[in-house]
């Protein structure tokens, strides 16, 4: 079973800031937070990931809380072409090995 | 981040036929594998391509009926055999890198499956 809850589904305005929470209360101190999405038709696409600190690249940014059970992506200012499937997902830092387990993720409509 | 190509893109097979699906990657990497993604649903993990020795397959996916090769550090190969329509999904290929981590995981476009 997945280690995360997400919604399974969110609208956003476009132009908005979108807002995609994730819960995941039993998180290790050695695991990190991931983010993907999905596009209709493609592959999972990487869009960022941390531990303790708030991140942000050139996609998105990262809030995790303080005692690390839920974490915020925000992606500021949505268009169309964000709607996709939005997967959370926690993974030790340091094993290689280690299976990712998908969710059903949040599906997130841009809308007009 | 690493190009991953996939061929072929989409295939129509017919019941107890197979077809092997390649996976190219532009640079070197450790850790290839083998995603299934059914109609409406989310991902689930086929086996890990390992480089040079048998690939390590997932509860409830066996190498009978998906061979997979990985004669170097940058291709791939998965064989859906014997097909029925219950392997009617889209089959994905994913590497993972850098070697020192903190590990991202990249994804192939896709190859889509109907099975008739």
């Amino acid at each position: 079973d997945a280690k995360t809850t997400q919604p399974p589904s969110m609208d956003c305005a476009e132009g908005r800031a979108a807002n995609l929470p994730c819960n995941h209360s039993t998180i290790s101190g050695n695991e990190y937070v991931y983010w993907y999405r999905q596009i209709h038709s493609q592959g999972p696409q990487y869009i960022i990931h941390g531990l303790k600190n708030n991140e942000t690249n050139e996609m998105a940014s990262l809030i995790i809380t303080e005692d690390r059970k839920s974490s915020t992506l925000i992606l500021p200012h949505a268009t169309l072409r964000d709607t996709a499937v939005y997967y959370c997902i926690v993974r030790p830092a340091t094993d290689s090995n280690y299976q990712l387990i998908w969710g059903a993720g949040t599906k997130l409509i841009i809308k007009p | 981040s690493a190009v991953i190509s996939q061929k072929p893109s989409r295939d129509i097979c017919q019941r107890g036929t197979s077809l092997t699906i390649q996976c190219q990657v532009d640079s070197q990497v450790t850790m290839m594998f083998w995603y299934r993604q059914q109609p409406g649903q989310s991902l689930t993990l086929i086996a890990t391509a390992n480089q040079g020795s048998e690939a390590t397959y997932e509860s409830g996916f066996v190498i009978d009926k998906f061979p997979i090769s990985r004669p170097n550090l940058t291709f791939s190969t998965l064989t859906v055999s014997n097909m029925s329509p219950e392997d009617s999904s889209i089959y994905l290929c994913s590497v993972e890198g850098p070697v020192s981590g903190p590990y991202e995981q990249y994804f192939g476009p896709g190859t889509r499956l109907t099975v008739t």
